[in-house]
């Protein structure tokens, strides 16, 4: 069974700053996809940023970058010139390429934005 | 295009009653997921819907059933409450069931509390 762990409960930045949030998985499928989900307190998830196993570039999508490092099995989530509006709970998520497949989803790490 | 809509928002229960949760889709989505959300659990998957039939199912009791009308709209079922049924259940839909690059879209969720 795959699983996908986040080993920081918590982590803090101020404005402006970079922050690095973790993530590991398991699995021994060859061809899969992870997420990143952004949950802001009493607001709906949002996908932040997904990443294909077979392509070797890290996703990018604004101040939102990662480094996937397929045999590490490792995603990790770089957020730059970190707003306010980051604050939020982060998932990590994974999903195999094949059939009927669910997102698994990592426990989450809040993160705190101080000004 | 309205997003993701469940109702109701809040619900509070006692041991042993029943509850029915309701999810819209997205207009032309016609895959439907739901979600538990606990601290201690994090989220998990309960089963995923998609043509009016269930195409995966999580590791839950069987107290636990959905289903998917014509309009895609779904609704799931818990019986015979728990204390632990306590949480936020997310349902989210996609476009289509079994294509893993597929956003899937969350809706605010369901705050159940079983007293």
């Amino acid at each position: 069974a795959q699983t996908v762990t986040q080993s920081q409960p918590e982590m803090s930045v101020q404005e402006a700053e970079t922050v690095t949030l973790s993530c590991t998985y398991d699995t021994s499928e060859s061809d899969y996809y992870l997420f990143w989900y952004k949950q802001p307190p009493s607001r709906q998830m949002i996908l932040v940023i997904r990443q294909e196993a077979y392509k070797q570039q890290n996703a990018t999508e604004n101040r939102f970058s990662v480094n996937f490092q397929k045999a590490a099995k490792s995603f990790s989530l770089k957020i730059s010139d970190s707003q306010l509006g980051d604050a939020a709970m982060y998932f990590c998520a994974y999903r195999m390429l094949s059939g009927y497949s669910t997102l698994t989803f990592g426990k989450g790490t809040m993160l705190l934005v101080s000004p | 295009k309205a997003g993701v809509t469940q109702t109701p928002r809040y619900l509070i229960k006692t041991r042993g009653q029943q509850v029915t949760l309701s999810c819209s889709p997205i207009s032309g989505h016609r895959s439907v997921s739901w979600y538990q959300q606990t601290p201690g659990q994090g989220l998990q998957f309960l089963f995923e819907y998609f043509s009016e039939t269930q195409r995966n199912k999580g590791n839950f009791p069987g107290r636990f059933s959905g289903r998917q009308f014509s309009n895609s709209r779904s609704e799931m079922n818990v019986s015979t409450l728990e204390l632990g049924d306590s949480a936020l259940y997310l349902c989210a839909s996609s476009l289509v069931a079994g294509v893993a690059y597929n956003e899937q879209f969350f809706g605010p969720g369901t705050r159940l509390t079983v007293l």
